[in-house]
C-alpha cells in the first residue's frame, strides 16, 4: 500500500515569491493534515480536513497562506507571498477516521526562503 | 492548553543498552498518545499508538506504557542498535477529531 505521497521534496525560493506543495493521503483516508515543523521542534498543525471541508484551519495564517482539497483528496498548501520566516519542512499527513484515528505521515517538503 | 514534554533532548548510549524516553503531558483527559520515529530529513513514521483506555502497547523490542493520572508516557526500548539512531517524538490527542500536540522529541544515538 502507497503511503502519504508529497512533492516537492525540496524547494528553494526568494522571498516574496510564491510555492506551493502537493499532497496525495492513503487511499481512503478521509481526514487530510498539514503540519509545520521548524527546526528541532514538534510539527505544528496548520489545517485539517474532513473530505473536501477545512473543519480545522485555525493555525492557519490566513493572510499569506492558503489549502484546498478539492474532491477530498488530494490537496494543495500555498504561500503567497513567502517570508524567511517561513523556511522549514511541511508536513502532510492523513488518517482514516477510524476510532483510532492513527495518523500517517508523508515525507515533507523542505522549504528554505531566501 | 495541552502542552507535551519530552526530556532530554538528546541522549547517547551504547549498542545493547535498554533504554527509557519520557514524555509528559499537562492535561490528562487525553483521548489517545502516539509515538513516532523521524529519521534525519524524512518524515514521521508511527511507532506506537495508545488509546486512553489502555495501559501499553508492544511492537517487537519496542514497548509504550500510557499513566493518563499522572500525565506520563514512557517508550521503553530493549537492546537498542545503532539503527534505533533517531528522534523519537511523542503527540497526544485531546478529542476524537482534535490535533496532535507533539513534543519537541528526544534525539538518541546508539553507538556501536
Amino acid at each position: 500500500e502507497a503511503g502519504v505521497v508529497q512533492s516537492p521534496r525540496y524547494k528553494i525560493i526568494e522571498k516574496k515569491q510564491p510555492v506551493a506543495f502537493w499532497c496525495n493521503p492513503i487511499s481512503g483516508h478521509n481526514t487530510l493534515y498539514w503540519y509545520l515543523q521548524n527546526l528541532g521542534q514538534g510539527p505544528e498543525l496548520l489545517i485539517r480536513y474532513e473530505n473536501e471541508e477545512a473543519v480545522d484551519d485555525s493555525q492557519l495564517p490566513k493572510d499569506r497562506f492558503s489549502a484546498e482539497r478539492l474532491k477530498g483528496v488530494d490537496s494543495t498548501l500555498k504561500i503567497q507571498p513567502a517570508e524567511l520566516g517561513d523556511s522549514a519542512v511541511y508536513l502532510c499527513a492523513s488518517s482514516a477516521g477510524s476510532i483510532y484515528n492513527e495518523q500517517f505521515f508523508g515525507p515533507g517538503t523542505r522549504l528554505t526562503v531566501l | 492548553k495541552q502542552e507535551v514534554t519530552q526530556i532530554p533532548a538528546a541522549l547517547s548510549v551504547p549498542e545493547g543498552e535498554n533504554l527509557v524516553l519520557n514524555c509528559s503531558f499537562t492535561d490528562s483527559a487525553i483521548y489517545n498518545l502516539q509515538w513516532f520515529r523521524q529519521d534525519p530529513g524524512k518524515g514521521l513514521t508511527s511507532l506506537l499508538l495508545i488509546q486512553s483506555s489502555q495501559r501499553e502497547q508492544t511492537s517487537g523490542r519496542l514497548n509504550a506504557s500510557l499513566d493518563k493520572s499522572s500525565g506520563r508516557s514512557t517508550l521503553y526500548i530493549a537492546a537498542s542498535q545503532p539503527g534505533d539512531s533517531a528522534t523519537y517524538l511523542c503527540a497526544v490527542r485531546n478529542g476524537a477529531n482534535s490535533k496532535l500536540t507533539f513534543g519537541k522529541g528526544i534525539t538518541l544515538s546508539v553507538r556501536p
